[in-house]
């Protein structure tokens, strides 16, 4: 079965400083892996997803991620962080094994942007 | 831009009374789910639907129930609500039944509150 663990329910950084989300996946098969964001008082939206293409996906807003199988890792990245991206960000993998494309979600990383 | 509905925003009930959450979606999608969320815990499913007529229990045991008679529509039902079902309730959903890498369109959820 598959499953997620992200690491650090709350990760704080300056207003132009790296962003670094982390995420570990476990699967017995290839995994799809997705990130989404939260912001306050909407509904989660699609970062980015990796579906075995590209090891290095981007998204929307900047972000990007790295599809790392010897790791395990699928960590969310931006180089400069905005103060609009304070947000929950959430890495999910998906039940393949159960063919349904249902999503396994982690606990979430709140992220907060000081000035 | 997701076209994707909850109501209400914000529930605050008594123990005991029956409630139903309304979920819609205007993309024709044919699969639709219902998470829910706790504070600094994963997103569970709960429910899930591949079209009209179809309804499927998730990973997380629920004493909800749903109902899907038309595609558009997705409600979610407590009978007798008790203070252990408060939590945020987010409903999706997606256009690709079975697809393990299709895009899931959330909405803004729905805080249920019970006293």
């Amino acid at each position: 079965a598959q499953s997620v663990t992200q690491l650090g329910s709350h990760v704080s950084v300056s207003e132009g400083a790296l962003v670094l989300l982390r995420c570990n996946y476990s699967s017995s098969v290839p995994p799809y892996l997705f990130w989404y964001v939260q912001y306050p008082n909407q509904g989660l939206q699609l970062l980015l997803k990796y579906t075995s293409a590209a090891t290095l996906v981007k998204g929307i807003n900047g972000f990007e991620a790295e599809f790392k199988k010897s790791e395990t890792s699928f960590h969310l990245t931006k180089p400069s962080a905005h103060m609009s991206d304070a947000a929950e960000y959430f890495c999910a993998v998906s039940d393949y094994g159960g063919s349904q494309g249902n999503l396994i979600f982690g606990k979430g990383t709140k992220l907060s942007v000081k000035p | 831009e997701a076209d994707i509905y909850q109501t209400p925003r914000y529930l605050v009930i008594g123990t005991g009374k029956k409630i139903t959450l309304e979920c819609s979606q205007t993309m024709g999608h044919d699969k639709m789910y219902w998470y829910q969320q706790d504070p600094g815990m994963e997103l569970h499913l709960i429910h899930y639907s591949y079209g009209v007529n179809s309804t499927e229990k998730g990973d997380l045991s629920s004493e909800s129930t749903v109902s899907r008679i038309r595609t558009e529509h997705f409600p979610l039902t407590l009978e007798s609500a008790r203070p252990s079902h408060t939590s945020q309730y987010l409903c999706a959903s997606s256009g690709s039944p079975g697809r393990a890498n299709e895009k899931l369109f959330f909405g803004s959820g729905t805080q249920l509150s019970v006293l």
